[in-house]
C-alpha cells in the first residue's frame, strides 16, 4: 500500500522564522496534496502538485514536488501565529487507483 | 455556500448499538469518501465512492458500511460499534481529485 512519511512530527518556531516540512512517499506519486487542519477541525486544501519539479505558492507558503515525484516539501516564510495547526500531505498514485492516502501530519506551533 | 456537512458532530454510544453518521455535499461532486483520524496513525480512508451505487473499500473498512443512493449523500453505518472505533471521522467530497472536508464527527464508543 501507499505510505507517506512526514517529518518532523512536530515543530515549534518563533514568529518570523522560516520552516520546512517534508513528505516522502514509498511509491511514485500521481498527485501530492497539502492540507492544513486546525486542531479537531476539518482539513483545508492548500495546494496540489502533479508534475515532477513543480512548485506552487500561496501567500507565504511554497510547496515543491521533486523530479522523481516521491518527495515534497512545504516551506513557510516568516511564520505567523495564523500558520499554526497540523499540516498533512496526501497522495494518490497509479498503484492505488482511486484510493487516497495521508501522512501522519506535522503539528506546527508558532510562538508570538 | 459550497460545503460538506456531517451529523452528528459529537456522539457517545455504547458497544453494539447501531449508528449512522450522515454526510451531505451540495457541490454535485461525484467522488465522496470517509476517513478516520487517530493519534499517531493519521487520517486513514475507510470507504470511498466514485459515483451513485459505486462504493469501494479503503484501507480500514472492517466494521463499517456505506451506501450511495444519491449523489449528494454518503452515510457511514456502524452496525455493531466497538470501542476501537472511537475516533474522529471525516467525510469528504472531491472535484478533480481535490478533496473538500466536512467538519468532523467525534465518536466515542463505551
Amino acid at each position: 500500500s501507499q505510505e507517506l512519511e512526514q517529518s518532523p512530527q512536530s515543530l515549534i518556531v518563533q514568529e518570523g522564522k522560516n520552516l520546512t516540512i517534508n513528505c516522502t512517499s514509498s511509491k511514485t506519486l500521481y498527485g501530492l496534496y497539502w492540507y492544513k487542519q486546525k486542531y479537531g477541525e476539518g482539513l483545508i486544501f492548500l495546494m496540489m502538485l502533479q508534475k515532477g519539479g513543480e512548485e506552487k505558492s500561496h501567500e507565504k507558503i511554497t510547496a515543491k514536488l521533486d523530479e522523481k515525484k516521491q518527495q515534497s516539501s512545504l516551506h513557510i516564510t516568516a511564520s505567523q501565529p495564523s500558520h499554526a495547526g497540523i499540516y498533512l500531505c496526501g497522495a494518490d498514485s497509479w498503484y492505488t487507483g482511486n484510493q487516497f492516502y495521508f501522512g501522519t501530519g506535522t503539528s506546527l506551533t508558532v510562538i508570538p | 455556500e459550497a460545503q460538506v456537512t456531517q451529523n452528528p458532530r459529537y456522539l457517545i454510544t455504547v458497544t453494539g448499538k447501531k449508528l449512522t453518521v450522515t454526510c451531505s455535499q451540495n457541490m454535485n461532486h461525484e467522488y465522496m469518501s470517509w476517513y478516520r483520524q487517530d493519534p499517531g496513525l493519521g487520517l486513514r480512508q475507510i470507504y470511498y465512492s466514485m459515483n451513485v451505487e459505486v462504493t469501494d473499500k479503503g484501507d480500514v473498512p472492517e466494521g463499517y458500511k456505506v451506501s450511495r443512493k444519491e449523489k449528494r449523500n454518503f452515510p457511514l453505518i456502524l452496525e455493531s460499534p466497538s470501542p476501537n472505533q472511537t475516533s474522529l471521522y471525516f467525510c469528504a467530497s472531491s472535484l478533480d481529485r481535490v478533496q473538500y472536508f466536512g467538519p468532523g464527527t467525534r465518536l466515542t464508543v463505551t
